[in-house]
């Protein structure tokens, strides 16, 4: 079955400390994964897509990489504005469904 | 700027009253997809179609959940009896279904509270 699963649940930043979110996926045959940012009372926001493994895309403070079995989305020198929930998501080969994983939630402090 | 809109934003209603949604894709978008987004559960694909006919609507309870089409500018999102558990963010989204990797785009969603 497959399976999209992000860690940490949340994370909590200084301003300017640089880290990462995991996303690691299982899913028969991949067709892409996508990245989006999603703010309180919005919809989600697309940021990337990631079409095969060794992959890299880059958007300001983000930059999104992709493995053959996860991806990381790096944020570096993040600021408060970059506080929001991340969610990863796969869309399997063959159609057009697309899996999300739960997300995390990031608090970036001033 | 083109983006996805959804209407009504908020919905309260009475358990057993029908509920319906509607969603304009973006123009030229052939793709049109239906989440449910819950603390719990997080965002669930509920239906999704392509060239307005339904491709899979297996994340959709048949006995009460409907969506359909009725032109390539409306997608709609239909709950008759509606139910407390039905309470959540429903969003939809469209794709331009003829990129091989169709990102989605999201509206602002459609909140419903079931009393």
């Amino acid at each position: 079955e497959d399976q999209v699963t992000q860690s940490p649940e949340a994370l909590r930043l200084q301003e300017g400390e640089s880290s990462s979110l995991n996303c690691s996926y299982t899913v028969s045959g991949l067709r892409g994964l996508f990245w989006y940012r999603q703010d309180p009372g919005k919809g989600p926001e697309f940021l990337f897509t990631l079409y095969s493994a060794g992959e890299e895309k880059e958007k300001e403070r983000l930059k999104a990489t992709l493995t053959k079995k996860e991806s990381f989305l790096h944020i570096t020198a993040p600021k408060p504005e970059d506080s929001a929930t991340y969610l990863c998501a796969v869309r399997e080969a063959g159609g057009f469904k697309t899996i999300f994983g739960a997300g995390t939630r990031l608090f970036v402090k001033a | 700027d083109a983006r996805v809109t959804q209407t009504p934003r908020h919905k309260v209603t009475e358990m057993g009253q029908e509920v319906t949604m509607r969603c304009q894709p973006i123009l030229g978008h052939n793709t049109v997809f239906w989440y449910r987004q819950t603390m719990m559960q997080g965002l669930e694909l509920l239906a999704y179609f392509r060239n307005r006919a339904p491709l899979d609507d297996s994340g959709m309870p048949k006995d009460r959940f409907s969506a359909e089409m009725p032109d390539a500018t409306l997608a709609t999102l239909k709950i008759q009896p509606s139910e407390p558990r039905d309470s959540a963010v429903y969003f939809c989204a469209s794709g331009d279904g003829t990129s091989n990797y169709n990102e989605q785009f999201f509206g602002p969603g459609t909140r419903l509270t079931v009393l």
